[in-house]
Formats: C-alpha cells, structure tokens, sequence
C-alpha cells in the first residue's frame, strides 16, 4: 500500500524560505503526478503546484515567483520549498498523488505539515 | 481561473439522512473534471468522486456524484456516523486547479 509521509520545518520567521519534503513508500514517482496544497487557518484549499518524475512542472501563478519544486527519483522523493515566507503563508501543506498521468484527481494524500510564520 | 462555491457552508442532520452538498463552478468544468473528497481533523483528505460521478475505490454506494457543466452535486443517501465530516470539490481539468472552500456535514 502506497504511503505519503511529510516533513519539514514547522516554525519560520518572516522572510525564511518554507522547505517541505513529501517521500513515497510503496511505491514509485512514475506514472503520476505529484501535487502540494496548503490551506491557511479558516480558509480554503489552495493548489500550489504539481511536478511529475520527469522534473515537468505547473506552478500556481499566484506563487510562481516564490515556489521551488524538486524530485528525487533515487529516493521518491518530492520536495517544496516557498522563498521569502510572510504570515499569510501560515499553513497546513499537502502533498498528493494524481491518479495516473492524464488522471487528473488526487487519489493519495499525506496528512499534512503544519507551518507557521511568525517573528 | 475557475472559482468553485460550496454550499451551504454548514448542514446538519442526523445519521440516517440524506445529505446534498452543492458545488458550482464560475465556469464551465470541461468534461466533467471535478472530484469530491472527504476530510476529517487529523487525517489525510480522501477521494470519494472522480470524474463528477464516479466513485473511487473502496467508496460506499451511499455516496454518489451528479452534474456536469457549471452544477455538481453530492449526496450521502443515508448519513452514517463515520459520515460526519468536511467535503469539498476540486476541477482538475484547468490550471490552476482550485478547489471549493468546503461543506461541513455535522451532527443535527
């Protein structure tokens, strides 16, 4: 069975760069892609980005200039890292599987990382 | 990009109802590219719909998906106490992808 775990740094200071990484176990990086979300306390869902195997990637453009995505197929690995962080990136991050390369949905979550900017 | 609205915000009921959460897009999702999922506190979000109307692996009959176009629907036939928790919608088929802000079901 396929598992998602998260980890990272918990507690940035204003204008810190946020590094998150999300690792496989069971499974390999082909053949999906691979996606990070955030939602901010009381608000919505909000679509970071998504990678695949082959280093292809979609930003958000709303954080484009800000947002770093990497893989690391030896260790399936994915990872995010979001520069200058300010309070309103106070967060839980996700990270997600795509069903399947042209399936769209995610069908895997991880549990989530909470993150919080403060001075 | 797409701006999904959930409603109601807020529905409750008690176990043995049927529920029907609503998701409507600012335009329209092409080919039916919109999922549902489950989120309980703690836990990893789950899907439940693909594909507006199917359902994925492991999802109970109770839960079924309608809609295409701009409204999408949700129902729980007969809500059961594991039910009980936050759903929200996402298009996938634009980028970006973007998702509904939620539909809490709670304990009537």
């Amino acid at each position: 069975q396929v598992q998602l775990q998260q980890w990272g740094a918990g507690l940035l200071k204003p204008s810190e760069t946020l590094s998150l990484t999300c690792a496989v176990f069971g499974g390999s990086l082909g053949g999906h892609h691979w996606t990070w979300i955030r939602q901010p306390p009381g608000k919505g869902l909000e679509w970071i980005g998504e990678v695949n195997h082959s280093g292809d990637i979609t930003y958000n453009p709303s954080l484009k200039s800000r947002v770093t995505f990497s893989v690391d197929t030896s260790k399936t690995q994915v990872s995010l890292e979001l520069s200058s962080v300010t309070a309103a990136d106070t967060a839980v991050y996700y990270c997600a599987r795509t069903s399947g390369y042209y399936r769209m949905y995610l069908d895997l979550w991880g549990h989530g990382t909470l993150v919080t900017v403060s001075p | 990009e797409i701006v999904l609205t959930q409603s109601p915000g807020t529905l409750s009921l008690s176990p043995g109802e049927r529920a029907t959460l609503s998701c409507r897009a600012s335009q329209s999702v092409g080919s039916s590219f919109l999922a549902w999922y489950q989120h309980k506190p703690g836990q990893a979000p789950r899907l439940l719909i693909f594909g507006a109307s199917s359902r994925a692996t492991g999802i109970p009959d109770r839960f079924s998906g309608s809609g295409s176009g701009t409204d999408f629907t949700l129902t729980i036939s007969r809500l059961e106490p594991e039910d009980f928790a936050v759903y929200f919608c996402q298009q996938y088929g634009n980028s970006p992808r973007t998702f509904g802000r939620g539909t809490k079901v709670e304990v009537k």
